[in-house]
């Protein structure tokens, strides 16, 4: 069964600074597409940025970036030249694709707060 | 475009009641899945409905249930509502899968608190 860890409940950064939200994966699809999503206190959830198992290149979305490496099965996200509307939870997703439409599986979440 | 869009966006109900949550989606789009979320569980798939039909379906019981319409608007019922169905149940929607990629869009939830 898919399974997403992320193991920082909280992170603090100071403004203009990168921080790097860590995210670990488990499964046994070898096609596989991984998100992040941003919720600020309003609740919606704000598609970021995606990363499939096959893509050769890391992908990158603006100041939002995920380094992926395969081996290790991490998808952290970078958030570079951090602001304070950068405060919110971020949850890291994956889907697996062989097995058809299968839904979205959420991590617990890293809560980021951004210091002025 | 308008994005996706829930109501109502607060609810309270005392426990044995039934409720129901609205969900329409992007224009377009053909996918509406359904998520509960708890500070204890987190974010849990409850359902997924593609053109009017259940596509997958999450580890809940019976008492949840959705539908969705031909113009793929959906909606979720709740009944017999117990205290722990207090969660802010939050609706996405999809255009489909393309090359494996299939972004969900979510609207901005309903806050429900059981009394």
């Amino acid at each position: 069964a898919q399974k997403i860890t992320q193991t920082q409940p909280g992170m603090f950064v100071q403004e203009k600074e990168a921080v790097t939200l860590d995210c670990t994966y488990d499964t046994s699809d070898p096609s596989y597409g991984l998100f992040w999503y941003k919720q600020p206190s309003s609740g919606e959830m704000i598609f970021l940025i995606y990363q499939g198992s096959y893509d050769q290149q890391n992908a990158t979305e603006g100041r939002y970036s995920l380094n992926f490496q395969k081996a290790r099965k991490s998808a952290n996200l970078v958030i570079s030249a951090s602001q304070l509307g950068d405060s919110a939870m971020y949850f890291c997703a994956m889907r697996e694709i062989s097995s058809g439409n299968t839904p979205l599986v959420f991590g617990k979440g890293t809560r980021l707060s951004v210091i002025a | 475009k308008a994005g996706v869009t829930q109501t109502p966006r607060y609810l309270i109900k005392t426990r044995g009641q039934q409720v129901t949550l609205s969900c329409s989606p992007i224009s377009g789009h053909r996918s509406v899945s359904w998520y509960q979320q708890t500070p204890g569980q987190g974010l849990q798939f409850l359902f997924e409905y593609f053109s009017e039909t259940q596509r997958n379906k999450g580890n809940f019981p019976g008492r949840f249930s959705g539908r969705q319409f031909s113009n793929s608007r959906s909606e979720m019922n709740v009944s017999t509502l117990e205290l722990g169905d207090s969660a802010l149940y939050l609706c996405a929607s999809s255009a489909g899968v393309v090359a494996g990629k299939a972004e969900q869009y979510f609207g901005p939830g309903t806050r429900l608190t059981v009394t």
